[in-house]
């Protein structure tokens, strides 16, 4: 079975600087999706940035970038320019790419604060 | 186009009591399915719904119920409520339910307290 690791339960950053929330999953399989969710407190969890996993490049959304290192099993979020906004939840997830739909694994968490 | 929508958002059931939750998907969204988030245990796949049929299935035990409606609606039901089914059950709505399509929507979440 699928897990994902999720090693710092809180982190901080000051607004206008950078941080990076770590996450690292363990799996068999070679064809698969990593993503990062963003869940602001009492509000709905919605998709920051998707990785698939047989793209070698990066993928990017504008302030968001992932660091994806296959072999490492690594999937990091690096979050530019951090706006109080950015404050909430951030979820790694893992997603089977085999034929049929299968569950999304999640991480624990990192509750991310911006300081002003 | 509205988002997924869960009712209710908040409800207080005691012990022993039944319960059930509803989420209406995206429009045209023909899969959904329920996790269930606690600070312990974080977010788990309780099931999912396609086309009215129970397609994938997690590990939780048979008080846990759901269903699917032919316009793409799901409740889920939990009966024999215990403390421990306190969590915030989260819907997710996608277009097919496919891997491929990787995308899930989520819903706001029916916060279920049990005392």
């Amino acid at each position: 079975a699928q897990t994902v690791t999720q090693s710092q339960p809180e982190m901080s950053v000051q607004e206008a600087e950078t941080v990076t929330l770590s996450c690292t999953y363990d799996t068999s399989e070679s064809d698969y999706y990593l993503f990062w969710y963003k869940q602001p407190p009492s509000r709905q969890m919605i998709l920051v940035i998707r990785q698939e996993a047989y793209k070698q490049q990066n993928a990017t959304e504008n302030r968001f970038s992932v660091n994806f290192q296959k072999a490492a099993k690594s999937f990091s979020l690096k979050i530019s320019d951090s706006q109080l906004g950015d404050a909430a939840m951030y979820f790694c997830a893992y997603r089977s790419a085999y034929p049929g739909n299968t569950p999304l694994v999640f991480g624990k968490g990192t509750r991310l604060s911006v300081i002003a | 186009k509205a988002g997924v929508t869960q009712t209710p958002r908040y409800l207080i059931k005691t012990r022993g009591q039944q319960v059930t939750l509803s989420c209406s998907p995206i429009s045209g969204h023909r899969s959904v399915s329920w996790y269930q988030q606690t600070p312990g245990q974080g977010l788990q796949f309780l099931f999912e719904y396609f086309s009215e049929t129970q397609r994938n299935k997690g590990n939780f035990p048979g008080r846990f119920s759901g269903r699917q409606f032919s316009n793409s609606r799901s409740e889920m039901n939990v009966s024999t409520l215990e403390l421990g089914d306190s969590a915030l059950y989260l819907c997710a709505s996608s277009l097919d339910g496919n891997s491929r399509a990787g995308e899930l929507f989520f819903g706001e979440g029916s916060r279920l307290t049990v005392l």
